[in-house]
């Protein structure tokens, strides 16, 4: 298995909803990614998790919340979101000291917040 | 120091022409320079990657040209296609102690029959 799979592939919520987006891999990877990415835009990262444990938090605000509970699943939690959250969430996973080599994204969540 | 430039921002490309998008770094840590290809409502896929220990690497109708001096990397399409239209995305990375990726700006790409 190749992939990472992102769920679900389209969310709109409203801004005080609180819902949650996975992603899950099963290449044994045990570097995981949160990004996101707007319209014409290159992905920004978010959130990095290396063995389970948050290395990176790229000063995101607290209505995301992130996840590991395993090595192959993580989350991202929302919660009081507001419009300009609008955008493409991206999961990717890569080896751990690889140096970026063996990155795979998943397909996103496009998340509208209304 | 952490930049990747890239250009042009889009670029319009006759059926069977060659398409080249460039990119500039400024850190001399990087080490992978990887190229992304996305469509639209879809995630960055991987089309080539190269370290700087070559010039040049070539897969099927892609190739990575890689100026180390320069500090410039640039990706061929050769034979242009329609369905090669798509965003594409350089970036590099180096053995920093984590994984992050800094991706240049992109470049949106437009094969015209």
């Amino acid at each position: 298995d190749t992939e990472v799979t992102q769920t679900p592939k389209h969310l709109v919520m409203g801004m005080t909803n609180k819902k949650s987006l996975k992603c899950e891999q099963h290449m044994g990877h045990r570097a995981m990614y949160w990004y996101k990415q707007k319209a014409k835009k290159p992905p920004e990262l978010m959130f990095v998790y290396s063995y389970e444990k948050l290395s990176i938090n790229e000063s995101v605000p607290s209505r995301f919340s992130p996840e590991c509970p395993n090595s192959s699943l993580l989350n991202l939690h929302l919660h009081a979101l507001q419009p300009e959250d609008s955008a493409l969430y991206l999961c990717a996973s890569s080896p751990t000291g690889t140096g970026g080599y063996g990155y795979t994204f998943g397909s996103g969540t496009r998340l509208t917040v209304v | 120091q952490q930049q990747v430039k890239q250009s042009p921002q889009s670029l319009i490309v006759q059926k069977g022409g060659i398409s080249i998008i460039n990119c500039a770094y400024e850190n001399t840590a990087f080490d992978y320079f990887p190229w992304y290809q996305q469509f639209p409502g879809k995630g960055p896929a991987l089309l080539i990657a190269i370290r700087p220990d070559v010039s040049e690497k070539k897969e099927g109708r892609f190739t990575i040209s890689f100026n180390k001096s320069a500090k410039q990397f640039s990706l061929h399409i050769m034979d242009s296609q329609p369905g090669d239209s798509a965003t594409y995305f350089c970036a590099a990375s180096g053995n920093f102690g984590n994984e992050k990726l800094t991706f240049g700006t992109g470049t949106r790409l437009t094969i015209i029959p």
